[in-house]
């Protein structure tokens, strides 16, 4: 089995701040995501890349920006952090584009003040 | 586009009495349909995918039916346990969309004594 990190667990940054979560994966999957989670909201995509140095923006990329530069990892950078943006963020992957069976990190915490 | 509509916010059942959590979608294709499970502090896991042959999907006593002329693809066990009380999201992967999966907002199960 694999696994997925992310890094670091909890993010207390200052608004305005530009702020950057880590995903690492080791199941060697070509596809891997970036997910917010609001309480009442659902997971809502922010941006996902289905291999190395690909990036496709989903429903809520605006103020946010990801990287993929290697296959096994993928950033997500909020540019300028604001008040209500305090949420966890979920870093997922896939191997089969088709099938949607998703594996997830344990979330990132973020807390702007 | 595609959408994922589910019971809304905490579903509260006294435990050995049937569970039934409900989800509809909309879709431009034939889609996957899925329900995730995360219990509390754990990252998201899948707990069911639907068959493109009809077969009923099941898992840990749980099971859902997809049915095209409803859009539906509803959540159901025949007695709760203390132990199924976790937040559970419907999705749906249009087959169309390369890869991107789309999660209604969550419902909250929680199971008491």
């Amino acid at each position: 089995g694999g696994i997925i990190t992310q890094t670091p667990k909890f993010l207390i940054g200052q608004e305005g701040q530009k702020l950057t979560l880590k995903c690492q994966q080791n199941f060697n999957h070509d596809t891997m995501y970036w997910y917010r989670q609001d309480s009442g909201k659902g997971l809502r995509l922010i941006y996902y890349s289905i291999t190395e140095n690909d990036l496709q923006k989903g429903d809520l990329s605006e103020g946010y920006d990801a990287s993929r530069e290697k296959k096994s990892s993928f950033s997500l950078t909020v540019t300028s952090a604001q008040k209500n943006e305090m949420a966890v963020f979920l870093c997922a992957s896939s191997m089969d584009r088709d099938t949607g069976q998703l594996y997830f990190g344990e979330g990132s915490k973020l807390t702007v003040l | 586009g595609d959408s994922v509509t589910q019971t809304e916010g905490l579903v509260t059942l006294t435990e050995g009495l049937p569970v039934m959590l409900n989800c509809t979608y909309q879709s431009t294709y034939s889609p996957f349909l899925f329900w995730y499970v995360q219990h509390l502090n754990e990252a998201p896991k899948l707990l069911l995918k639907s068959f493109t042959d009809n077969k009923r999907p099941e898992h840990q006593g749980f099971h859902a039916t997809l049915h095209k002329s409803s859009s539906s693809f509803h959540l159901q066990k025949s007695s709760a346990q203390l132990s199924d009380s976790a937040l559970y999201y419907c999705a749906l992967s249009d087959r169309g969309s390369n890869a991107k999966l789309t999660f209604g907002k969550g419902t909250k199960l929680s199971v008491k004594s």
